[in-house]
């Protein structure tokens, strides 16, 4: 019930494409939804979140997605560039800490 | 304004051996975290300090031990050191624990051999 699942692996997606990465939960007490970039030999950074009464949120060419009765959510990439070539988590707080997907690893190819 | 400052980038250590990883944030949050990452296996929380002077055991505490020194500062101690803890470990801090983006430091490569 703590697991966040997420998908695809790997992702290659050419330049201007749209880049689509998907998490699913099962524990309905998970109260606020964000995704993370990490760079190579960098931190990850808090990139967009999400709270379960909002179905959508977009910030610039980052969008979120939010089911909250198929319990997934999604970050959709507009308009992909190389430079958004990175590993991405999403993740899910329950009380106290964060639950981190598995990451996707994105290349976009110029 | 350096934000979370992980020392040290690299170590390598043989089994058995003892080290402390340090960290430190300038941001005046009350919570920081250690989490390690793996390939394929994503960040694993291993233990977080709500405020200071507390400490909590996150998903995978076995092997570890924390110090939580002062509001900026949370270490994380191997007292005897196995392969199995070869990963990458990341410090992060938030202003609480609840619904608070976190910020990550770079990381500290660690190896045992």
């Amino acid at each position: 019930q703590q697991q966040v699942k997420q998908s695809p692996q790997s992702l290659i997606v050419q330049k201007g494409g749209i880049s689509i990465i998907n998490c699913a939960y099962e524990n309905t007490a998970f109260d606020y939804f964000p995704w993370y970039q990490q760079f190579p030999g960098k931190g990850p950074a808090l990139l967009i979140a999400i709270r379960p009464d909002v179905s959508e949120k977009k910030e610039g060419r980052f969008t979120i997605s939010f089911n909250k009765s198929a319990k997934q959510f999604s970050l959709h990439i507009m308009d992909s560039q190389p430079g958004d070539s990175a590993t991405y988590f999403c993740a899910a707080r329950g009380g106290t800490a964060l639950i981190f997907g598995k990451g996707t690893t994105l290349s976009v190819s110029s | 304004n350096a934000g979370v400052t992980q020392t040290p980038k690299f170590q390598v250590l043989k089994t058995g051996q003892s080290m402390t990883l340090q960290c430190a944030q300038d941001m005046n949050h009350n919570s920081m975290y250690w989490y390690r990452q793996d390939p394929g296996m994503g960040l694993r929380l291993i233990y977080y300090s709500a405020s200071e002077g507390t400490t909590d055991k996150g998903e995978v505490p076995n092997g570890y031990n924390v110090s939580r020194l002062n509001k900026r500062e949370f270490s994380l101690r191997l007292e005897s050191a196995a392969p199995s803890q070869t990963s990458v470990y990341f410090c992060a801090s938030s202003p609480g624990v609840y619904n608070s983006p976190l910020h990550f430091g770079n990381g500290t490569r660690l190896t045992v051999t």
